[in-house]
Order: structure tokens, then sequence, then C-alpha cells
């Protein structure tokens, strides 16, 4: 079946802009996660939700970010006067129930911002 | 808070050239240790869950094994193919993220 689908795949930015990134997991996957992966290093954990609460969003670096998620479906990572150290990979999951089903991931959205 | 140190960094092989890739981890109670693969400009894909020490997985060439302090990934004679960059991963009791080691690159040289 269809995996992890996120979009933009790339995305350049000027500092100081707003940008939104969009992830549609698997269908039936009621647990979803953002995990962030700076060039060379690992991810890094930002926040999960469990059908369209969020529980955990202990990851969020800032105020600046911000995570939502409808219909048990699609969520959007919005990132506020984006600043550099932001530049990363952004990655989404999904799992099955959030327990220790294993994550499956998409193949992230690159943001630079100049 | 729980900790995920993955060795070598990187790590050259010849085809045929069977390894091994250390993860260690400290957890206040493990729920899971997770083994991905991820290839350039790919999100990781998952490999292996091991749940309690002693516990083995087989998958190909790619072997899992777990004790109370670490993980190793064994790599029987590699091919060019198993170049990757492998990701260790824990999952806490009671917790839902994972956190993940910072990966070991793997190049098989033909």
């Amino acid at each position: 079946g269809a995996g992890v689908s996120q979009s933009p795949s790339n995305k350049v930015t000027e500092k100081g802009k707003d940008v939104e990134l969009r992830c549609d997991p698997i269908s039936g996957h009621t647990a979803l996660y953002w995990y962030r992966q700076r060039l060379g290093q690992g991810l890094e954990f930002l926040i999960y939700f469990q059908g369209n609460s969020a529980p955990d969003k202990s990851g969020l670096p800032s105020d600046r970010f911000s995570a939502e998620r409808t219909g048990e479906s699609v969520s959007t990572l919005t990132i506020q006067r984006t600043q550099q150290e932001d530049s990363a990979v952004y990655l989404c999951a999904s799992s099955v129930t959030g327990g220790n089903s294993p994550l499956h991931f998409g193949n992230g959205t690159r943001l630079t911002v100049t | 808070e729980d900790q995920v140190t993955q060795s070598p960094e990187a790590l050259r092989l010849q085809e045929g050239e069977s390894s091994s890739l250390n993860c260690s981890y400290t957890v206040s109670g493990l729920r899971g240790l997770f083994w991905y693969r991820q290839d350039p400009g790919k999100g990781p894909e998952f490999l292996f869950t091991l749940y309690s020490a002693g516990e083995e997985k087989e998958k190909e060439r790619l072997k899992a094994t777990l004790t109370k302090k670490e993980s190793f990934l064994h790599i029987t004679a590699p091919k060019p193919e198993d170049s990757a960059t492998y990701l260790c991963a824990v999952q806490a009791i009671g917790d839902y993220k994972l956190s993940f080691g910072a990966g070991t690159t793997v190049t098989v040289r033909a």
C-alpha cells in the first residue's frame, strides 16, 4: 500500500518567512511523529500525535514551531519567522498504534533557510 | 534522559568482509530497541525490533542481537547494496517516541 507521503520534498525560504510542511500518514495509522534531522546528525524528536491530539510536544524547539493534525490523518508542521538554524530535513512517521509498533517514515522535506 | 551511542561513526568494508555495528543505550526501562536503514535522500526504513536481552532477529545478511546495555547489528558477507546509514533507536516503557543514535555509515566496496 501507499507509504507516508511528505510535501514539498524541498523548500527554500528566506529568513523570517513562515513555512508549512505537510505529512500524509499511512491510512489507518493512529500515531504520527515529526522528527528533524540536521546534516550528519541523528533524528531529533519534535512532536507525537495520537489521533488528533498531541500528548507529547516536548521536542518542539521554540514557540515558532507548531503542528496540528486533522481527521486523524494529515498533519502540518508550521515554522514561523524561520531562522538559518531551522535548515534541516523534517521527517514524518506514522505507526499503527504508537505503542512499540515500528515507525514508518516518509522521505522528508529538506528545508533550506537563506 | 534516554541516550543512544552508535559506533563506529563510519565503516568501510570490502564485499564479503563481515563486521558488526554497536549500539549502546541508557534507558529507564526498555520497551523496544529498533534498527533502521537510511539511504541518502530517503527516510529511515524499518529493519528490526528487539524487546528483551538475549533476543536475536535476522533478515538476509543482517542479524541483530540485544543485551541489557547494547545491541549489535552483524552484517555477514556484505554486498555493495548493503551500503547505507544504520540507525539504532530505543523506546522507554510508558513512552511513545523513539530516541535515535547518530548512526553508522557503512560503505561496501565491490
